[in-house]
């Protein structure tokens, strides 16, 4: 499995747009990107997957450069409520969907 | 309905203890799973059932018992519990588990050994 560098923390305001990034440089051919995000005492909740370039949905947008060792999980306009921990995961296609988790990213927003 | 259910959401139990732990879902997943969260740190998988049978161990003491009597329906049987057990234990379902379908967590079941 691949695995996933990110930063431990990062402080923003509210409004501001937010950057995650992700390292996975030994990602492998059927590997996709996923982001979850979780506060605290509750389950990760599913925010994004992508496997290469640009992906958008109503709560955020995963690029992913062409050799795929990076990706960055941008929240745009974030909010108080955005506080939470950011984790990127490396998931391959095949092998039983397993989750491996990362160290994660405190995101804390601030007024 | 894209909600997973977990009871009891807390538990204190002595090591001479046996508990289960309940989850549930209806939204027709025949995939299921168990992590562990200690504080701070990220969930940890535990177990991985796939159409009602155990997929997936991650070499967990025997003390922890999981058990799939449907498929809405996962729980976790605990005997002989040390305090370092004590964690927050989430359960998780999806459409399948053949690879990258999105997992649904439920709140978590919180647990003290004492």
């Amino acid at each position: 499995l691949a695995k996933t560098t990110q930063p431990i923390s990062m402080d923003s305001y509210e409004g501001q747009e937010v950057n995650i990034t992700c390292s996975h440089n030994n990602i492998a051919t059927n590997d996709y990107i996923t982001w979850y995000q979780q506060f605290p005492s509750q389950g990760p909740r599913f925010i994004i997957q992508g496997y290469k370039t640009k992906v958008t949905n109503e709560v955020a947008s995963l690029f992913i450069p062409a050799d795929r060792k990076s990706s960055t999980l941008s929240l745009p306009r974030v909010s108080l409520s955005d506080t939470a921990v950011y984790y990127c995961l490396v998931v391959p296609t095949g092998g039983g969907n397993k989750l491996t988790f990362g160290t994660g990213t405190q995101l804390k927003v601030e007024l | 309905d894209t909600e997973v259910t977990q009871t009891p959401k807390h538990l204190v139990m002595g090591m001479t203890n046996k508990k289960s732990l309940k989850c549930e879902q209806h939204m027709g997943h025949r995939a299921m799973y168990w992590y562990k969260q200690k504080a701070k740190k990220p969930p940890e998988l535990m177990f991985v059932y796939s159409y009602e049978k155990l997929s997936i161990n991650e070499s967990v003491p025997s003390r922890f018992s999981p058990e799939c009597p449907n498929s809405s329906l996962l729980n976790l049987h605990l005997h002989a519990l040390q305090p370092e057990d004590s964690a927050l234990y989430l359960c998780a379902s999806s459409q399948a588990s053949g690879g990258r379908e999105t997992q649904y967590f439920g709140p978590g079941t919180r647990l003290l050994v004492l």
